[in-house]
This record gives C-alpha cells, structure tokens and sequence, in this order.
C-alpha cells in the first residue's frame, strides 16, 4: 500500500519570501511518480508539479522546486518568490508508475500568501 | 482546447435519495477517474473507467457506481444517499490513465440533508 503523510496542516508566508511544505511517503513500488497539486478556493486540482522517481534530478517549474530524497521517501515542495495568487491548498500525492495507477493524497497543506 | 466538465456544481440531496454526476472529459481523454473530497477523509479514489470499462476501484461500497460512454464521457451514480456521502466529487481525465497526465475538473458539492 502507498501512504502520504503531510505534517503541517497550515503555513503562512509573507509575499515575495519562500516557504517550504513538507511531505513524506511510503511504497514498496519501484517505479512510482510524486506530485504537488495546488487547490485553491476555486476548488479545481490544477497540478504544481511532478517528479519521476527514477530521476535523481530535482524537479522545477519556475518558482516552483522540489527536493526529492528517495531514501529518506521525502519530497518537499519550495514555493520562492512567494505571491498573493499561490494562496491555497497543497496537497502531495503519489502513484505507481505505468497506466491505471490512482493518485494517493495526503491530507493537505493550507498555505496564506500574506501581504 | 475546453478542460474537464463536471456537472452540477452543486447539487443539495436528501438522505436516501440517489443522485447522478457528470464528467466530460478533454477532447481525446479515454481515461476518466473519480475521487471523492471530505474534510475528514481527504481525496480518496473511488473508480477508474478507460474506453467504457472499469479498470480500477477503490474502497467504496456498493451503493457507489459509474459507467463511461462510447465519447468518454462519464457519470458517477450514489444510491441510498446517506449523510457522510457529503462530499467533494473531483474527475480527472487523461489519455491513457496515466496519473502523470491527469487533468481534474473543478468538482461537483454534493449536499446530503
């Protein structure tokens, strides 16, 4: 069974200043992907960013990062750069590798972007 | 190109009733799953149907069912409505079923009363 776990239910950052969510995982899959959803108060899950575990390369997508310890099953999203708009939640999943895996969530990160 | 539909946005139900969502996948997706949203369960995957068969289930009872169609589009039926099935119903698509590929709709609030 796969396992997400996100330990900080709520962080505040100030505007233009980076946070860091943190998120650990659990599977006995070889080859798997990790994701960072963001869900804002629109409600739809719009993806942040994803990250192959087989690449021992870091994931980025612009102010977004991610640092992947495959050994530690740690992937933690940097927001840097932080704007008013990546108020929302965040949430960290994972599925196996290959068609026909779902996502497996952990139960959230609330981040407020605060002026 | 148009996203993920979903249909109703919201919709108000009483307890034994059943209910029907929608979801119009993106032009091409043959892949639709579907997740329910609850403050204390989370996002938890309840189905998967690919080309009008389901290719994966969760860990939901009986009462919770779907079917997709020859245009891939697919709808999610609740029977029995109870309380606790108050929820957030998200739908993702994607060409193969692969969830690095998912596209989510903006939800349908379902309201058990």
């Amino acid at each position: 069974a796969q396992t997400v776990t996100q330990s900080q239910p709520e962080m505040s950052v100030q505007e233009a200043e980076t946070v860091t969510l943190s998120c650990t995982y659990d599977t006995s899959e070889n080859n798997y992907y990790l994701f960072w959803y963001k869900q804002p108060p629109s409600r739809q899950m719009i993806l942040v960013i994803r990250q192959e575990a087989y690449k021992q390369q870091n994931a980025t997508e612009n102010r977004f990062s991610v640092n992947f310890q495959k050994a530690a099953k740690s992937f933690s999203l940097k927001i840097s750069d932080s704007q008013l708009g990546d108020t929302a939640m965040y949430f960290c999943a994972i599925a196996r590798g290959g068609s026909q895996g779902n996502l497996i969530f952990g139960k959230g990160t609330k981040l407020s972007v605060k002026p | 190109k148009a996203g993920v539909t979903q249909t109703p946005r919201y919709l108000i139900k009483t307890r034994g009733q059943q209910v029907t969502l929608s979801c119009s996948p993106i032009s091409g997706h043959r892949s639709v799953s579907w997740y329910q949203q609850t403050p204390g369960q989370g996002l938890q995957f309840l189905f998967e149907y690919f080309s009008e068969t389901q290719r994966n289930k969760g860990n939901f009872p009986g009462r919770f069912s779907g079917r997709q169609f020859s245009n891939s589009r697919s709808e999610m039926n609740v029977s029995t409505l109870e309380l606790g099935d108050s929820a957030l119903y998200l739908c993702a698509s994607s060409l193969s079923g692969t969830p690095s590929e998912a596209f989510f709709g903006q939800g349908t609030r379902l309201t058990v009363v």
